[in-house]
């Protein structure tokens, strides 16, 4: 079945750095992918929908500058937390959209664990 | 706007034990409904779903009916196995198409 990779699966990182994560769809091609973060005991909250070849769109509330997302590719969006602060600790899932002729599924990556230290 | 709320965990059972996860939703119009599930270091993977009322989503011998009158999709296993410890997501789509709303996950363990 289609598989999605994220990477790293866990980061620990310094205050005021900037922390990149990969999305990749290995075999097949996504022209949207999803990034969400999840609160411990808490849901999962969309972040943005990243597309292929055109700007992000962000869901209300997060900020643009601090969650950068580049999908320059048909398999590959990546999230940057820039300057990152200990708020910013969080579990980070994306998600690839892929397209049949016959339906829609959505296949998770196993998520990032990012501490701000 | 859309919201999943469903059972908080832990859940600890006993292998063959009967398992239910509470879930109901809010949202306006005629949602999607999924159940997903998160086996340790993995991602989520899609268990079952259900586009309308009164539909039966099953997999792995688990099943949920949505349930338009309580606004709910309870998750239910006859007889689990220590192979379905995970973490269990209620999730909606709506008028939004494929964007999810996710409930916050239930944790499942199984003993042997």
């Amino acid at each position: 079945g289609a598989v999605v990779s994220q990477h790293p699966s866990r980061v620990i990182c310094k205050s005021g750095t900037s922390v990149k994560i990969e999305c990749r769809s290995l075999d097949f091609q996504a022209t949207t992918m999803f990034w969400y973060r999840q609160f411990p005991k808490k849901s999962l909250m969309l972040m943005a929908t990243s597309n292929e070849g055109s700007k992000a769109t962000y869901e209300q509330g997060v900020e643009k500058d601090k969650f950068l997302i580049n999908h320059a590719s048909l398999t590959l969006s990546t999230l940057t937390v820039t300057s990152a602060h200990p708020e910013d600790s969080s579990f980070y899932i994306c998600s690839a959209l892929h397209r049949d002729r016959i339906n829609e599924k959505l296949f998770f990556g196993s998520g990032t664990q990012l501490s701000v230290l | 706007g859309d919201s999943v709320t469903q059972m908080e965990g832990p859940v600890t059972l006993s292998e063959e034990a009967f398992l239910t996860i509470n879930c109901t939703y809010t949202a306006t119009g005629y949602p999607s409904l999924f159940w997903y599930v998160q086996y340790p270091g993995e991602g989520l993977q899609l268990l079952l779903k259900a586009t309308k009322a009164d539909d039966k989503g099953s997999n792995k011998g688990f099943e949920a009916t949505y349930r338009k009158e309580t606004t709910s999709f309870h998750l239910e296993k006859g007889s689990v196995q220590v192979s379905d410890s995970a973490v269990y997501f209620c999730a909606l789509s709506g008028a939004a198409g494929n964007k999810l709303t996710f409930g916050g996950g239930t944790r499942v363990l199984v003993k042997p």
